[in-house]
This record gives C-alpha cells, sequence and structure tokens, in this order.
C-alpha cells in the first residue's frame, strides 16, 4: 500500500533555531496536512494544503508556521524560531479529496531544548 | 475546547469479545467522521468512517454507529483480536472544512 513518509523520525533543535521537518505525500493525492501531537495530548490540526496554497489553517498555525511544496514531491514544514512549547510529534498526512480518509506518516518527533 | 470527547482513556477486553469504543461530539457542523488506530511509534492509520447522513457502517470486524440527536458515535470490533491492542482515535470534520478534529483516544487492551 503506498503511504507518507517523513524524515527525519527525529529532530533535536536548541530554542530560537529554525527547524524544516519534510514529507512526501502519496504520489496522486491532492491535499496535503500538517497535525502535531503534543505528548499526552490529542492530535491537532495544523495546516492543509492544496493547489499550492493553503487551505485551511488552525490557530495554532501562527506566523512562526510556514509550508512549501518546493517540487513535485516534498511539502515541508517550516518553524521559524522554535520555542520549548513546539516539542511535539509532527505528522504529515494526504488525501485524494478534502477533509476525508488521510493517510498519516510516521511522525517526526521534534524536540526543542 | 473539546469537540470531539472520548471519555474512556482505556478500555480492557479479552480477545474474541466485542470491543466498543465510544465517542462524543459537541459540534453539529460536524458532517463527516472517522476512527483512527494508532501504534506506538507510527502515525494514525484509517479504519472505518462515516457520514453524517448514515447511521451505520460496517467493514469486516468493524463497524460504526452514529446518533446524530444524541451526537454520539462507537466503534464496535468483532471479534477483537491481539492485533487491536492500540490507541483509538475518533476524529470528526466541519462542513466545507479540510482539517480533522481529534479526540484524546481510548488504549484499547485486548487480554488473551
Amino acid at each position: 500500500e503506498p503511504e507518507v513518509t517523513q524524515t527525519p523520525s527525529h529532530q533535536v533543535t536548541q530554542m530560537g533555531q529554525e527547524v524544516i521537518l519534510r514529507c512526501v505525500p502519496i504520489s496522486n493525492h491532492l491535499y496535503f496536512y500538517w497535525y502535531r501531537q503534543i505528548l499526552g495530548q490529542k492530535v491537532e490540526f495544523l495546516v492543509s494544503f492544496y493547489n499550492n496554497e493553503i487551505s485551511e489553517k488552525s490557530e495554532i498555525f501562527d506566523d512562526q508556521f510556514s509550508v512549501e511544496r518546493p517540487d513535485g514531491s516534498n511539502f515541508t514544514l517550516k518553524i521559524r524560531s522554535t520555542k520549548l512549547e513546539d516539542s511535539a510529534m509532527y505528522f504529515c498526512a494526504s488525501s485524494e479529496v478534502t477533509g476525508a480518509r488521510a493517510f498519516f506518516g510516521q511522525g517526526t518527533r521534534l524536540t526543542v531544548v | 475546547d473539546q469537540q470531539v470527547k472520548q471519555n474512556s482513556p482505556s478500555l480492557s477486553v479479552q480477545e474474541g469479545r466485542i470491543s466498543i469504543l465510544n465517542c462524543d461530539y459537541t459540534n453539529s457542523m460536524f458532517d463527516y467522521f472517522l476512527w483512527y488506530k494508532k501504534y506506538p511509534a507510527e502515525g494514525p492509520t484509517f479504519l472505518i468512517s462515516i457520514s453524517s447522513i448514515k447511521d451505520k457502517n460496517e467493514d469486516g470486524r468493524f463497524t460504526v454507529f452514529l446518533n446524530k440527536s444524541a451526537k454520539h458515535l462507537s466503534l464496535h470490533i468483532v471479534p477483537s483480536q491481539p492485533g487491536d491492542s492500540a490507541v483509538y482515535f475518533c476524529a470528526a470534520r466541519r462542513g466545507g472544512a479540510d482539517g480533522l478534529t481529534f479526540g484524546k483516544g481510548t488504549h484499547l487492551i485486548i487480554q488473551p
């Protein structure tokens, strides 16, 4: 079965540094998402991306965050100046149609120290 | 604000019996509901979904029931198997939106 792949699996960064999380969505999917899960809490929606632009974002997705599809296969999440509270598991997902069955990657654990 | 609530953090069921996982929601704008399963160190895996115009959807051992008047849905797993031990997330989509709203999850433990 096709899958969403994320790299790296674990990223440690110093507070204030920029970090880029990478994802390769499933090739024929048109909608791409980032979610995060802070340890012990629920999975939270960050942003959705369609047709090379953000289609929806949550309150969490502030100016520190940005997303990009730099080429035909990668989808990235950039955090400009990381804070301690950005430490979480970040999941990339993709789907054929909006908001429906989304396929999730295995996640990137971001640790901000 | 907990728009999707899974009030049981954990549930223990004997192998072969029925597992029933519950989920309540508060937002009347939700029109599509999904269940995801998650193993440690993996991403959520889609299990089954239901549209708000239906009250039941079945796929093999998994059945989801939706009671719109009560704003309640449940996932039935029959019969439960050891590989079903995982965290189960209920998720909902608001009409016209992209993002899913997740519950906190229920850790299902299948005992031999």
